[in-house]
């Protein structure tokens, strides 16, 4: 089965870039999937950060996109996550997940999405 | 953004209660809502998934109902294991997925 495993720095300075690789086992990145970071400040509920599909092909949360780029290295089979200008409020849990798509074939197609598979997560400090 | 508004952020119970938690959603996103459970110091579990469809090797005492802009999950026997905080998502619109805030429950 398909398991994910986050991996990078565990301490940042402020203003500088955020750098967190996820990385699949048992499956293929270039599955029918998006792949996801999702994070978690202290002590607070969960925010999506965007995803990336093994074209490479993105989708961002509107309120990081300038800050964020996903990459993906299919021949490694991981993505990854960069995330610049950061500050205190940046320090969070880091997850990836998988977002696995299903179709339901009715009068019409209807897909829909879930995170079914999620690294550990990693904590990330951002501080001087 | 659609927003997603959970009722109550936090709840006491006792095993064996029923419990029941609400997700609202800023518009309307059809049966596109997920529930995720969280214990502390671990990731997110996904429970249900298109409202009302239970993820495989989930117990059956979890279920999930709604559309349109409001959803519920309800918990019909609640277990010591269940004590954990719970999470809807919309998938309505990949343009931003988007969390509730969170419902905590609690032993009472």
């Amino acid at each position: 089965q398909v398991q994910l495993q986050e991996s990078g720095p565990g301490l940042v300075k402020p203003s500088g870039t955020l750098s967190l690789t996820c990385a699949v086992s048992g499956g293929s990145i270039s599955s029918s999937n998006w792949w996801s970071w999702v994070r978690q400040p202290p002590g607070k509920g969960l925010e999506w950060i965007g995803e990336i599909y093994h074209s490479g092909s993105t989708n961002y949360n509107p309120s990081l996109k300038s800050r964020v780029t996903i990459s993906v290295d299919k021949s490694k089979n991981q993505f990854s996550l960069k995330l610049s200008s950061v500050t205190a409020a940046d320090t969070a849990v880091y997850y990836c997940a998988r977002m696995y798509e299903i179709v339901v074939v009715a009068a019409t197609r209807y897909y829909y999405y879930y995170m079914d598979v999620w690294g550990k997560g990693t904590t990330v400090t951002v501080s001087s | 953004d659609i927003q997603m508004t959970q009722s109550p952020s936090s709840l006491s119970a006792s095993v064996g209660d029923r419990v029941t938690i609400t997700c609202r959603a800023s518009q309307s996103i059809s049966s596109y809502l997920n529930w995720y459970q969280q214990k502390p110091g671990k990731a997110p579990k996904l429970l249900i998934y298109a409202a009302s469809s239970l993820q495989s090797g989930v117990p059956s005492r979890f279920s999930g109902s709604g559309s349109g802009t409001d959803f519920t999950l309800t918990i019909s026997s609640l277990q010591p294991e269940d004590f954990a905080t719970y999470y809807c998502q919309q998938s309505y619109s990949n343009l931003s997925w988007t969390f509730g805030q969170g419902t905590k429950v609690e032993i009472k």
